[in-house]
């Protein structure tokens, strides 16, 4: 069982937005401004879309936006597109420890 | 361009030990703290260790403590994992992550491909 809880899926018809939430507890989400969101597609690597909760590193679209409020993380994807198709996890700093949510699997019907 | 090769991965018997690398280039290394991430097959992401820029803090999840050992050697350009008493629940793409700025735990900028480690008799 993951520390952070995400949905199992999620799903979006393109031009679409979605968000993917990520509980965690006090002592991790809600306690450290230190939320990370990744995407992998089948077969690849990671690729960071969002640190610290809500900025973006140089050149990951501004169609990915993150928050946070209290226990819970989000993940939000405006302007679907079919590209977006992928896994996406969540990951928290939680005291000289790094926890990860299960990972949410984004359809673009 | 930032690149992070990983190597060392293999079949291994359960208590075997292995050791993974990984080779960092285009960007300075001694300025990145690095990281060890894992994913069992169709699973998510586990982080694994991290180990400060000069070797001088490392930190581990619990389950990898006392069996596995981070470590660095800057001059190299080379970031490595030691693993001993291997079990079967260790089976899993191992990625070696740069985390971004100089910060410990602001998020994993660049990953590696990873390498495969499997323990099975």
């Amino acid at each position: 069982q993951s520390a952070l809880t995400q949905p199992a899926s999620v799903s979006g018809s393109p031009g679409q937005s979605i968000t993917i939430s990520c509980t965690g507890t006090s002592s991790d989400v809600g306690s450290y401004n230190l939320v990370s969101w990744y995407q992998q597609h089948p077969g690849k690597a990671p690729k960071l879309l969002i640190y610290e909760v809500s900025k973006r590193p140089s050149g990951v679209s501004n169609r990915f936006s993150g928050s946070k409020s209290g226990n819970t993380a989000s993940l939000t994807i405006s302007g679907l597109q079919a590209e977006d198709e992928a896994d996406y996890f969540c990951c928290s700093y939680a005291g000289r420890r790094v926890v990860f949510g299960g990972g949410t699997k984004l359809t673009v019907l | 361009e930032v690149q992070l090769v990983e190597s060392g991965g293999g079949l291994v018997q359960p208590g075997g030990s292995l050791r993974l690398s990984c080779a960092a280039s285009g960007f300075t290394f001694s300025t990145h703290w690095m990281s060890w991430v894992r994913q069992a097959p169709g699973k998510g992401l586990e982080w694994v260790a991290n180990i400060k820029q000069d070797g001088s803090e490392k930190y581990y999840v619990d389950s990898v403590k006392g069996r596995f050992t981070i470590s660095r050697d800057n001059a190299k350009n080379s970031l490595y994992l030691q693993m001993n008493s291997l079990r079967a629940e260790d089976t899993a793409m191992y990625y070696c992550a740069r985390e971004s700025g100089g910060s410990a735990w602001s998020g994993r900028d660049y990953w590696g491909q990873g390498t495969l480690v499997t323990v099975s008799s």
